[in-house]
């Protein structure tokens, strides 16, 4: 199958500071890619839909100044949390479809933030 | 987007088969059932998608009734490693978003 990459998998940072996290589909091209967020024990919520070569579509309640994506390239989308916050500290995930509809997505390993 | 229901969760042995049913009552038309599994601090992996009637892969069967308002994702013998969370995905081809409801987590003991 399809394989999606994120880098890092586990970063800590300290209150203020920014993280940026990468998201890379390996093998195929990804017009689309999604971003989650996942608390202990809980479901992954939809972050933001990024498209390459232009803006990320936020959901309903989440800062896009805070969650800064950037898809630049069929293969790279970058999350960015601005000024991160303790509260902040989560698991992120991203997923992709290849380019021409396929209706799997493929995940990523997942990138635990923790924030001090 | 249609929602879903499924049991929060789900005890068994190893095994035994081990049935989970989600309830996606408005699904349209287009729409495809996706299951995937998560063990912990990973991302999602694929398990099986369908539309109708019964999928059957290495892993698992999709089992769809003709109304599509039910499905139920049946794993044959589970063993220890099965342990997860197993999460129902209903929507349509191309680049729709992905919402995920919230899993049934399936223990399997010795």
């Amino acid at each position: 199958g399809a394989v999606v990459s994120q880098h890092p998998s586990r970063v800590i940072c300290k209150s203020g500071t920014s993280v940026k996290i990468e998201c890379r589909s390996l093998d195929f091209q990804a017009t689309t890619m999604f971003w989650y967020r996942q608390f202990p024990k809980q479901s992954l919520m939809l972050m933001a839909t990024s498209n390459e070569g232009s803006k990320a579509t936020y959901e309903q309640g989440v800062e896009k100044d805070k969650f800064l994506i950037n898809h630049a390239s069929l293969t790279l989308s970058t999350l960015t949390v601005t000024s991160a916050h303790p509260e902040d500290s989560s698991f992120y995930i991203c997923s992709a479809r290849r380019q021409g509809g396929d209706t799997e997505a493929f995940f990523g390993q997942g990138t635990r933030l923790t924030v001090v | 987007l249609a929602k879903t229901t499924q049991p929060i969760s789900m005890d068994s042995y190893e095994g035994q088969e081990v049935n989970i049913t989600c309830s996606h009552n408005n699904i349209a038309t287009n729409d495809y059932i996706t299951w995937y599994q998560q063990f912990p601090s990973q991302g999602p992996r694929f398990i099986i998608q369908g539309y109708k009637t019964k999928v059957t892969n290495e892993v698992a069967s999709l089992f769809i009734p003709a109304d599509r308002k039910s499905s139920t994702l049946s794993l044959p013998r589970v063993s220890l490693s099965d342990t997860a969370v197993y999460y129902c995905l209903v929507g349509d081809t191309g680049f729709q978003k992905l919402v995920f409801g919230t899993g049934t987590r399936l223990l399997v003991s010795p």
